[in-house]
């Protein structure tokens, strides 16, 4: 099975700065790759698909690069309504899927 | 407007069962493929199932198999979660989400539900 490990598992920051996220797989998921944003007591909210992809209505600020194994979720000025805990998910195939732990974006 | 609603949660016993439901409305149900996930308490993001829009091909994350079973009724625009044998670390917020498909994008949950809450305890 393949392994999603995102890093850091918190990430301390201020409004304006630019953060970047990591994530990493076990094995070669070439960009089947998709992030996601989840703020307390919701639902997760679709941000970027094919690694880079971005979701529509997602503002440009999030950006995603990567392949094989090592992806990035760039925040280039990170916003009020930014912080939240950020899921990168594998979908190498329809048949299993895997998400990482999970990076928490919390106010420096 | 795509809504997806989830219901069927509760409070069951260890070793109990449960079907959870999740309504679909503002598209035909019929054309996508469909998943459950789920979230444990102050836990991450877990896949549970897939289905194919015929039902024809389905998928279980390997903790779950021959425990839960997904299905559908297109007719009725619903997605379907049975749960049986049912532990502690069941316990979950269980979503369900439409699955988008291009041949260049793959397969990846874009709408998701509000999630219903199963607590496993005795």
């Amino acid at each position: 099975d393949i392994q999603m490990t995102q890093s850091p598992s918190t990430l301390s920051a201020s409004v304006g700065d630019r953060v970047t996220l990591t994530c990493r797989a076990s094995q070669s998921i070439s960009s089947w790759l998709a992030w996601y944003q989840q703020k307390s007591g919701k639902a997760p909210k679709l941000l970027i698909y094919k690694a880079s992809s971005l979701e529509s209505g997602v503002p440009s600020r999030f950006s995603g690069s990567g392949s094989g194994t090592d992806f990035t979720l760039t925040i280039s000025s990170l916003q009020p309504d930014d912080f939240a805990t950020y899921y990168c998910q594998q979908y190498n195939t329809y048949s299993t899927w895997t998400f990482g732990q999970g990076t928490k974006v919390e106010i420096k | 407007e795509v809504q997806l609603v989830e219901s069927g949660g509760a409070l069951v016993q260890p070793g109990g069962s449960l079907r959870l439901s999740c309504a679909a409305s503002g598209f035909t149900l019929s054309s996508y493929w469909m998943s459950w996930v789920r979230q444990a308490p102050g836990k991450g993001l877990e896949w549970v199932a897939n289905i194919k829009q015929d039902g024809s091909e389905k998928y279980y994350e390997d903790s779950v198999k021959g425990r839960f079973s997904i299905s559908r009724d297109n007719a009725k625009n619903s997605l379907y979660l049975q749960m049986n044998s049912l532990r502690a670390e069941d316990t979950a917020v269980y979503y369900c989400a439409r699955v988008y498909y291009d041949f260049w994008s793959g397969y990846y949950p874009q709408h998701w539900g509000q999630g219903t809450l199963v607590t496993v305890s005795s």
